[in-house]
């Protein structure tokens, strides 16, 4: 079964620096997202993406965060200047089409510790 | 916008015995509703889903109703065994949307 896939699984980073999260949707999709889920709560929307372009964004996805899909494949996450509290798993997601409810599938997650 | 709440938190049952997890939603446009299941340190991942021109559907021991009058729809797991001690958590979106809200999850813990 094809999946998600993101790299690195564990990306530890100091404050102020830039990191970029790297995913590979399932390559029939067509819509994909970013999520995160801070340790022991839930999962939260940041941003989905279609068309090569923003579709929605949550009001956590500030101006630094930036979203790329910059080939036929990767689709990555860009936090610009990381902060203590951007510390957090980073889930990946993909959908084939929108409209009747087609499956989310999510990728195994980076864990991002910003110290 | 949407908001989920699911409850309860925390759900210990004894091998065998049914565990119910219940959801409500805000926004009455929302009609997919999925359930994923999340182990420790692992990803979420779809058990069932459910769309809301349907009340009920079930995939072996677990089922999933929903009351769209209501705002609500619930997870059934039937004979539960250890292995479906996790995190279970429910998300609702809409058609036209293209974000899912999630609840806040409930840890269920199977004692064998």
């Amino acid at each position: 079964e094809p999946e998600v896939t993101q790299t690195p699984s564990h990306q530890v980073t100091q404050m102020g620096q830039e990191v970029i999260l790297r995913c590979v949707p399932i390559s029939n999709h067509l819509y994909f997202y970013w999520y995160r889920q801070i340790l022991g709560q839930k999962v939260e929307f940041l941003v989905s993406f279609y068309n090569n372009e923003i579709s929605e964004k949550s009001e956590i996805f500030d101006d630094q965060f930036s979203v790329e899909r910059p080939d036929g494949s990767n689709f990555t996450l860009k936090i610009r200047s990381t902060k203590l509290e951007d510390s957090a798993m980073y889930f990946c997601a993909s959908r084939m089409e929108l409209t009747g409810g087609s499956p989310l599938h999510f990728g195994n997650g980076t864990r991002l510790t910003v110290t | 916008g949407e908001n989920v709440e699911q409850h309860p938190s925390t759900l210990s049952v004894q091998e065998g015995d049914s565990a119910v997890i219940k959801c409500t939603y805000s926004d009455s446009a929302s009609n997919y509703f999925p359930w994923y299941k999340q182990e420790l340190g692992k990803r979420p991942q779809l058990i069932i889903d459910i769309r809301s021109n349907v009340g009920e559907k079930k995939d072996q021991r677990i089922a999933v109703t929903l009351n769209k009058t209501a705002k609500h729809f619930s997870l059934h797991i039937t004979e539960t065994q250890p292995e479906d001690s996790a995190v279970y958590f429910c998300a609702a979106s809409r058609g036209s949307a293209r974000q899912l809200t999630f609840g806040s999850g409930t840890q269920l813990t199977v004692l064998p």
